[in-house]
Formats: structure tokens, C-alpha cells, sequence
């Protein structure tokens, strides 16, 4: 099973702030996804990475969110600026053959 | 993009009895997961389904691959305290092979 890390795992900041989170998927796994869950929704997809590349961001609001991947194993993503509707948990999850595990996620309260 | 229904979306039950959902889709799905998600943790994959018809287990859970491919079902069986949790159906779909769709949940919460 993958081992993924995320760090902080909360974090309040006000609007218009910017903030950031980290994930190592301990295990190197080459595919790795960051999820926004909302309050009582499943978890949905904001960016897949493949290695060092980006192979679906289709739903990242480019306007305000990125995400990167150094030497295809930690990845950062972004907020910057912060608005109240970013609320939620941020999860990381890296993929074996089919299975995506997810780490225990970020969760970003912003007041 | 794809959408997955899933129900119930909360279930109280008595510790001991069996507990089912489903989830449906209007869309083929290839392959279909099962997840848990506990408060503060990210979900923990319990079932992973790769073809129609399959039927896996998992200690007391169960769960089937619908035959139509656009279907699945968790069976959890004598439910006990530590089974509370929020349930998630995930699954890829044969048009979007890449993208993990999920559910909505299943809220359940056990009696004593």
C-alpha cells in the first residue's frame, strides 16, 4: 500500500490570503492527485500528475490554484488569493495499478 | 463530467444488524472502489472491482460489480461500532479512464 504524506494538516487563514500544501507520496509512486472535498460531498479532482507532468487540470481554477511536482515525487499545491468557498479538505493521493490511496488531507478553513 | 448516485445518504442501525448500499451510474464504468473516510483522515480503500459480475469480500464487507456495469453494491455484515463511518463509491468510467469519480457517501452510524 502507498504511504502519502500531506503536511500541514490545518490551516485557518483569512481571504484574499495565499497558502500552501505538501504531499509526499513515500512510496514514489509515479501518478499523484490532489482532491478538493467540500463538507459533506465526495472528494473531486483538481490536478493528476504523471511523474514531473500534468495530465488532467481540467478542473484546477488556473486563476488562482497551482500545483507542481519537483523530481516526480513531493508535490505543492497552492491557493493564492485564498476565497471563502476554498473551504474544504485538500487530499493527496498517489495511485498503485488501479487504486488511489489518499493521504489524511489538509484541511483549510478561510475566514 | 460523470456522475455517480449513491444511497442511502445516511443509515442508522443497531450494532449486529447488516447494512447495504449502491451506487449507480448512467454511464459504463470499468471499475469500481469502495472507500471509507473517518473524521480527520483521508479515505481508506476497502474493495477495488475490476470486472462485471465480480463479487469480493473483505472480512464482514461484500461487494458486487453490477452485470450492466453501471451498478455496485456494499454489503457490511453484523455491523459493529468502529463500521461508522462515511462509505464512498469511486469508480472509472469507460469515457474518462484516467479520472476517479465519487460518490456523494453514505453516512452510517452504528447503535449500540
Amino acid at each position: 500500500e502507498a504511504g502519502v504524506a500531506q503536511s500541514p494538516r490545518y490551516k485557518i487563514i483569512e481571504k484574499r490570503q495565499s497558502v500552501a500544501f505538501w504531499c509526499n507520496p513515500i512510496s514514489g509512486h509515479a501518478t499523484l492527485y490532489w482532491y478538493q472535498q467540500i463538507l459533506g460531498q465526495g472528494p473531486k479532482l483538481l490536478i493528476q500528475f504523471q511523474n514531473n507532468g500534468v495530465v488532467d487540470d481540467s478542473q484546477l481554477p488556473k486563476d488562482r490554484f497551482s500545483a507542481e511536482r519537483l523530481k516526480g515525487v513531493d508535490s505543492t499545491l497552492k491557493i493564492q488569493p485564498a476565497k471563502l468557498e476554498d473551504s474544504a479538505v485538500y487530499l493527496c493521493a498517489a495511485k498503485t495499478a488501479y487504486e488511489q490511496y489518499f493521504g489524511p488531507g489538509t484541511r483549510l478553513t478561510v475566514t | 463530467g460523470q456522475q455517480l448516485n449513491q444511497s442511502p445518504q445516511s443509515m442508522f442501525i443497531q450494532e449486529g444488524e447488516d447494512v447495504s448500499m449502491n451506487c449507480t451510474s448512467s454511464s459504463i464504468f470499468n471499475t469500481w472502489l469502495w472507500y471509507k473516510q473517518e473524521p480527520g483522515e483521508g479515505p481508506v480503500l476497502l474493495i477495488a472491482l475490476y470486472k462485471a459480475g465480480e463479487l469480493t469480500s473483505n472480512g464482514r464487507l461484500t461487494a458486487q460489480f453490477g452485470i450492466t456495469r453501471k451498478d455496485s453494491f456494499l454489503n457490511i455484515s453484523a455491523s459493529i461500532p468502529s463500521d461508522v463511518g462515511i462509505y464512498f463509491c469511486a469508480g472509472y468510467s469507460s469515457g474518462s479512464a484516467r479520472q476517479l469519480t465519487f460518490g456523494s457517501g453514505t453516512q452510517l452510524t452504528v447503535l449500540p
